[in-house]
């Protein structure tokens, strides 16, 4: 079993809101990933989560928060974000952080800022 | 720092045909991960194969092969058999030491 879920599939949503995306896997994969993806350019790395605890964060700007409450779930949220911000947000997940691991991603989140 | 080129920005070729996509990277690392990502206009981005850097032996997954050559830093994907699901943005990666390293893509569209 190689899923990774993804919630919601599409969010819409003004500058002052605050929403969040969630992603879950139960591999039992300890590393966890959030990418943005723009329209037709690959994923850009956003955070990285191993054991549970932040190990990147490529300067990412601070109305994007993440969160890794346990092993299995990884949340995203979001405040004050701009209409830039509307992309296609990709979870991904690996056995560990290294670079023998293979990434297996989720469907995503595509997030319109209005 | 590790860069990921893909020059084939789009192809078309007709169903059943073989192509083959093109990637180099450039790395001063000797241990090193490559992968070939598919992601449909579904927008999932799939696993399609992977190649340790330190196997000779060319990876291959059914009617998906690869051609890597370690010296010349080139990881070609070779689709077999082509069928029309296999239309997709192929993203071709690097993983060394630090974080998964796209290539720009390559869209392929697989005509009936």
């Amino acid at each position: 079993d190689t899923e990774v879920t993804q919630t919601p599939k599409h969010l819409v949503m003004g500058m002052t809101n605050k929403k969040s995306l969630k992603c879950e896997q139960h591999m039992g994969h300890r590393a966890m990933y959030w990418y943005k993806q723009k329209a037709k350019k690959p994923p850009e790395l956003m955070f990285v989560y191993s054991y549970e605890k932040l190990s990147i964060n490529e300067s990412v700007p601070s109305r994007f928060s993440p969160e890794c409450p346990n092993s299995s779930l990884l949340n995203l949220h979001l405040h004050a974000l701009q209409p830039e911000d509307s992309a296609l947000y990709l979870c991904a997940s690996s056995q560990r952080r290294g670079n023998q691991e293979t990434q297996y991603f989720g469907p995503g989140t595509r997030l319109l800022v209005l | 720092a590790q860069t990921v080129t893909q020059s084939q920005p789009e192809m078309s070729v007709q169903e059943a045909e073989t192509v083959t996509l093109s990637c180099t990277y450039d790395t001063s690392e000797n241990n090193y991960y490559l992968f070939w990502y598919k992601q449909p206009p579904s927008r999932q981005m799939i696993l399609v194969i992977r190649q340790e850097a330190y196997k000779q032996q060319n990876a291959t997954e059914n009617r998906f092969s690869v051609n890597f050559q370690k010296a010349a830093k080139s990881f070609s994907l070779k689709i077999s058999d082509s069928q029309l699901g296999d239309t997709a943005m192929y993203f071709c990666a690097f993983r060394g030491a630090q974080k998964l390293v796209f290539g720009q893509g390559t869209r392929l569209t697989i005509n009936p």
